[in-house]
């Protein structure tokens, strides 16, 4: 079945750096696009980015452009985000997703689908 | 960026109940939109798909409609176990966006 395992969260203070990992199984991750949804604590869901199945293309959230960086290594089944100069805002609960509209797909069209991680949580503090 | 405005942000309804939630895009997305069930310390878990298909396994209880701008999520007989927040998701364009959320309590 599949599975999706984020870790590499913790507390990290403002202006640092952090790498989350999401450890893949159950499917052919090499055939699917990847997604980053993060949650603030009490707050709704906000979309963070997406790779493309073999990670030559990728799309951020305006919020975290320019500062997150999303990779993949399919040798590993394993999904990175690394996140440079951290702010207080970015204190979330991260989640990795797989492709919900299909193998090979990317753009317009593609989404977070059914399969999540259970999450992992980064706090930005001093 | 398209907008999504879910109402109403939260509910509280009774065992048995119909429960309808509504989700407005900014622009047109046509049916290019998802409704997620979530429960506390839980992630998201898809109910509806392209705004009417429900995902294997989901009860047939949920359901939604609508396409283009206006979207509707339903509950036709509410059970405890439906407590949760329940957020829309448009993917009609990068970035994706959600919906601001709608608490569903049991009275």
């Amino acid at each position: 079945q599949v599975q999706l395992v984020e870790s590499g969260g913790g507390v990290v203070q403002p202006g640092r750096s952090l790498r989350l990992s999401c450890a893949a199984s159950g499917f052919t991750f090499s055939s699917y696009g990847m997604h980053w949804v993060r949650q603030a604590p009490g707050k709704g869901l906000e979309w963070v980015a997406v790779i493309s199945y073999d990670g030559s293309n990728k799309y951020y959230a305006d919020s975290v452009k320019g500062r997150f960086t999303t990779s993949r290594d399919n040798s590993k089944n394993t999904l990175y985000l690394q996140m440079n100069s951290l702010r207080a805002e970015d204190t979330a609960v991260y989640y990795c997703a797989k492709e919900g509209h299909g193998a090979y797909y990317y753009g317009s069209g593609s989404y977070p689908g059914g399969y999540w991680g259970q999450g992992t949580l980064v706090t930005v503090s001093s | 960026d398209i907008q999504m405005t879910q109402s109403p942000s939260s509910l509280s309804a009774s065992v048995g109940d119909r429960v309808t939630i509504t989700c407005q895009a900014s622009q047109d997305i046509s049916n290019d939109l998802n409704w997620y069930q979530q429960k506390p310390g839980k992630a998201p878990k898809l109910l509806i798909y392209d705004a009417s298909n429900l995902e294997t396994g989901v009860p047939s209880r949920f359901s939604g409609s609508g396409s283009g701008t206006d979207f509707t999520f339903t509950i036709s007989s509410l059970q405890p176990e439906d407590s949760a927040t329940y957020y829309c998701q448009q993917y009609d364009n990068l970035p994706v966006t959600f919906g601001g959320g709608t608490k569903v309590e049991i009275k």
